[in-house]
């Protein structure tokens, strides 16, 4: 597989503006999760899909923040105006989801820095 | 509601030592349990994971962690460190009905020393 890809690396923006993120998952899983790493912290869930249908969201996802997953393919996590406290590494995984496939396959992450 | 706790945030061991990192869980309901690793500039990647049957689990590059219920802890060990194993370890735990949605704990940098 050629692995999970998330665009961009690296995203610096100012305050009150809005920021788009994109993950392509391998291709054949169907689930995807939206996870956010902040510094000296583990990741923090925020939502996931089970192929288009949003299935779960976290508390921590503002109404600031949207996902989509069009077709069930790849996705994008949209932040309208953003705070500094969004400043953090948004992390996109995916995995074929069910019984022993409880695997996650992490990207390398967007590291979002709001001035 | 499921929560992990890693005792740590740094460990530092000679190469050739056991490399120890403590993850104690909790959770209401049967727990599936996680070891990922995270290198510098890279996604995290899983190490080994227990969801049900032997409670020791066997990993990728040597490492190992045992389920004990008793003392709700999944403790990662490798009997003798690498260079290469410098990197943040996490702990996760999940339940069994949504096996894939995870709570990390807060992560243990692990340094190896020569």
């Amino acid at each position: 597989d050629t692995g999970v890809s998330q665009n961009p690396r690296h995203k610096i923006t100012k305050r009150g503006q809005n920021v788009t993120f994109r993950c392509d998952p391998i291709s054949e899983h169907n689930r995807l999760y939206w996870y956010r790493q902040t510094l000296g912290q583990g990741p923090e869930f925020l939502t996931y899909f089970q192929n288009e249908a949003q299935l779960e969201k976290s508390r921590l996802l503002s109404d600031r923040f949207s996902a989509e997953r069009p077709k069930g393919s790849f996705s994008t996590l949209e932040i309208q105006r953003t705070e500094q406290g969004d400043s953090a590494m948004y992390l996109c995984a995916s995995s074929l989801g069910g019984a022993g496939n409880e695997k996650l396959f992490f990207g390398s992450g967007t590291q979002l820095s709001v001035l | 509601a499921q929560s992990v706790t890693q005792l740590g945030s740094h460990v530092s061991v000679s190469e050739g030592a056991l490399v120890l990192l403590r993850c104690n869980y909790s959770s209401s309901v049967p727990p599936y349990l996680f070891w990922y690793v995270q290198y510098p500039n890279q996604g995290l990647q899983l190490l080994l994971k227990y969801t049900t049957g032997a409670t020791l689990v066997k990993g990728i590059n040597g490492f190992e962690a045992e389920f004990k219920k008793s003392e709700t802890s999944f403790h990662l060990t490798k009997p003798s460190a690498h260079m290469s194993d410098a990197a943040e370890y996490f702990c996760a735990v999940s339940d069994s009905g949504t096996a894939s949605k995870l709570t990390f704990g807060t992560g243990t940098r692990l340094q190896v020393t020569l």
